[in-house]
């Protein structure tokens, strides 16, 4: 059973940068799929933020991606989230999700980031 | 960026009756783009139906999906009562992009 879990700071200051860990047990992410991450604001719908395949290709939602990376570590069997220059409309549940077949079939429980000073 | 509209943004319904849920596009997307989503509160979404008309593993034959180009539809046959949550549609462009739809939240009448 693949089974994700993020980690990271429940609260982070304006014009810092975020980072979240997604670790993934159940899979060997080297071995295949793309992993992606996902929030969603209070109270609002979701918004794709970026994914990368198991090789370490990118791709990211072009409004975002001047402040967003992607990475992979697959010793530690995770990958993670960066975004930077956060304002108060960052502040959102992040998930990590595995998708194939251009659909998210796994999803982590998600992490609360709140962006305050 | 291809929009995602759907409708209605909320669905009173009792258990046992039908929901029909639309999805529609401002751009035509492949069926093989289009996927729907359950999500309840403090939940992760779950996936239900990809490829516009296939369920997901362990998914109940109650839920449907249709469509094609830029009009698609999510129909349970009959709600239970753990049906009741909000539904996200969710489409991949080759920008590449994804993105989902506003939601539809199907409430107890």
């Amino acid at each position: 059973q693949v089974q994700l879990q993020e980690s990271g700071p429940g609260l982070v200051k304006p014009s810092e940068t975020l980072s979240l860990t997604c670790t993934v047990s159940g899979f060997s992410i080297g071995s295949g799929y793309y992993w992606g991450w996902i929030r969603q604001p209070p109270g609002k719908g979701l918004e794709w933020i970026g994914s990368l395949y198991h090789s370490g290709s990118t791709y990211y939602k072009a409004s975002l991606s001047s402040r967003v990376t992607i990475s992979l570590d697959t010793s530690k069997n995770h990958f993670s989230l960066m975004l930077s220059s956060l304002t108060a409309a960052d502040t959102a549940v992040y998930f990590c999700a595995r998708h194939r077949d251009y659909t998210f079939d796994y999803w982590g429980q998600g992490a609360l980031v709140t962006v305050s000073s | 960026e291809i929009v995602l509209t759907q409708s209605p943004g909320t669905l009173s319904l009792s258990p046992g009756e039908r929901a029909t849920l639309s999805c529609r596009a401002s751009q035509s997307v492949s069926s093989s783009y289009l996927a729907w989503y359950q999500q309840k509160p403090g939940q992760a979404p779950r996936l239900l139906i990809y490829a516009a008309s296939i369920r997901a593993t362990g998914i109940p034959d109650r839920f449907s999906g249709s469509g094609s180009g830029t009009d698609f539809t999510l129909t349970i046959s009959r709600l239970e009562p753990e049906d009741f949550a909000v539904y996200y549609c969710q489409q991949y462009d080759s920008s590449p992009e994804f993105t989902f739809g506003p939601g539809t939240k199907v409430d107890i009448k």
